[in-house]
């Protein structure tokens, strides 16, 4: 099955400052690879996902990057805010055959933005 | 738009008492569902998933079960808790053959 490691398991960066963080996968066969964002006490929330087909996706302060080469995949957030303090996980899926849209999730990164 | 109702928010339940979790989710039909436990804040484990009503597939071997007795509802349930069974339970959906998927507020369970 698949297996995503994720690295670093904690990061702490003075605000304004970029944070980046990278999960490497197994299977060749994911082609959907989604980042989370999850608050203290609360569900994850989708914050940014990138398919197989695209090599880089970015939404305002916040990117994603795919080596399928490598199998590894790297979220970047730029001029960090204090609010973007949180876990972070990421996940991989193949969105197809029989694997019913399991997604398996690194371990998560619990990213600390000082002011 | 669609959502995703999970509830309760917190329960503690004494060793050997049985249990009951419930996810609705609105605005969608069909949709896949999926039971995740979270230990300590970090590591989401997938325990069930089910495409339709009535099919359920469990990923871990565990103390706990799943039904899907409608088409957007998913429960969660134990005859009897064990310690080991604490944790922070999450639902989540994903529509048939898209790839994101969509999580609920989770229920954090404290057996004593």
């Amino acid at each position: 099955g698949e297996n995503v490691e994720q690295h670093p398991s904690t990061l702490s960066v003075q605000e304004g400052d970029s944070a980046v963080i990278k999960c490497t996968y197994s299977d060749s066969a994911s082609n959907y690879f989604p980042w989370y964002k999850q608050e203290l006490g609360k569900g994850p929330q989708l914050i940014i996902d990138i398919r197989s087909n695209v090599g880089e996706k970015k939404d305002q302060r916040i990117a994603v990057t795919l080596n399928k080469t490598a199998k590894h995949f790297s979220l970047h957030i730029t001029e960090t805010q204090p609010e973007d303090s949180a876990v972070y996980f990421c996940a991989a899926k193949n969105a197809g055959g029989t694997s019913y849209g399991k997604l398996t999730f690194g371990q998560g990164t619990i990213l600390t933005v000082h002011p | 738009s669609q959502t995703i109702h999970q509830w309760p928010a917190t329960l503690v339940q004494p060793v050997g008492s049985p249990l009951s979790l419930e996810c609705t989710v609105e605005g969608t039909s069909n949709p896949n569902l999926y039971w995740y436990r979270q230990a300590a804040g970090r590591g989401l484990q997938l325990l069930f998933y089910s495409v339709g009503i009535g099919q359920i597939s469990s990923e871990v071997p565990q103390n706990l079960s799943a039904s899907r007795p409608q088409d957007r509802q998913f429960i969660l349930s134990s005859k009897k808790l064990l310690l080991s069974d604490s944790g922070f339970y999450l639902c989540a959906w994903s529509e048939q053959g898209i790839s994101e998927a969509f999580f609920g507020q989770g229920t954090r369970l404290t057996v004593v």
